[in-house]
């Protein structure tokens, strides 16, 4: 069964500097889909960024990029020039490819503060 | 994308109660699904619902503590049946878009049971 980890469950960082969230998963399959979702304090969960598995050059948003190794099962975004409004919960989530179900399993979840 | 509402956004009920939270899509989708998420913790699916089809559940949930109906493409229920104070929690429905196997989110129900 696959299984995602985050392993900060809180992080701060200063207004405009730039910050690493870490997430990990354990998977055997070969074609999936990697997502980073936000969720602002008392609001509504929104998608930050997408990654194919089968693609090799890392996915990027604006301010937000992820570094992706496929091999290492590693899957970090990172936010630069970070802003007050980036204070959120964000929740690293696979899918399985191909099973049909379109099932996301989600981390436990890096609580983020953004300092001024 | 698309745009999701729920109704309610949240709701104090008794032991014992249920509650029926409604989700409407402003397109056709799908699936939708259902999750629960304890304040400041993750997400838990409960059940993915497609239309036409009797809704799947997630190991731990069961159909007749939380009954799903999804009688078209565009709008799903869930029912807490006969609550207790362990039914505290946010519910959340989501659908996916095909194109990229993205989830968006509704804003959720928060529910309380006394």
């Amino acid at each position: 069964a696959q299984t995602v980890t985050q392993s900060q469950p809180e992080m701060s960082v200063q207004e405009a500097e730039t910050v690493t969230l870490s997430c990990t998963y354990d998977t055997s399959e070969n074609n999936y889909y990697l997502f980073w979702y936000k969720q602002p304090p008392s609001r509504q969960m929104i998608l930050v960024i997408r990654q194919e598995a089968y693609k090799q050059q890392n996915a990027t948003e604006n301010r937000f990029s992820v570094n992706f190794q496929k091999a290492a099962k590693s899957f970090s975004l990172k936010i630069s020039d970070s802003q007050l409004g980036d204070t959120a919960m964000y929740f690293c989530a696979f899918m399985k490819q191909g099973s049909g179900t379109y099932k996301y399993i989600f981390g436990t979840g890096t609580r983020l503060k953004v300092l001024a | 994308s698309a745009v999701i509402s729920q109704k309610p956004s949240r709701d104090i009920c008794q032991r014992g109660t249920s509650l029926t939270i409604q989700c409407q899509v402003d397109s056709q989708v799908t699936m939708m699904f259902w999750y629960r998420q304890q304040p400041g913790q993750s997400l838990t699916l409960i059940a993915t619902a497609n239309q036409g089809s009797e809704a799947t559940y997630e190991s731990g949930f069961v159909i007749d503590k939380f009954p799903i109906s999804r009688p078209n493409l565009t709008f799903s229920t869930l029912t807490v049946s006969n609550m207790s104070p362990e039914d505290s929690s946010i519910y959340l429905c989501s659908v996916e878009v095909a194109a990229g196997y993205e989830q968006y989110f509704g804003p959720g129900t928060r529910l309380t049971v006394t």
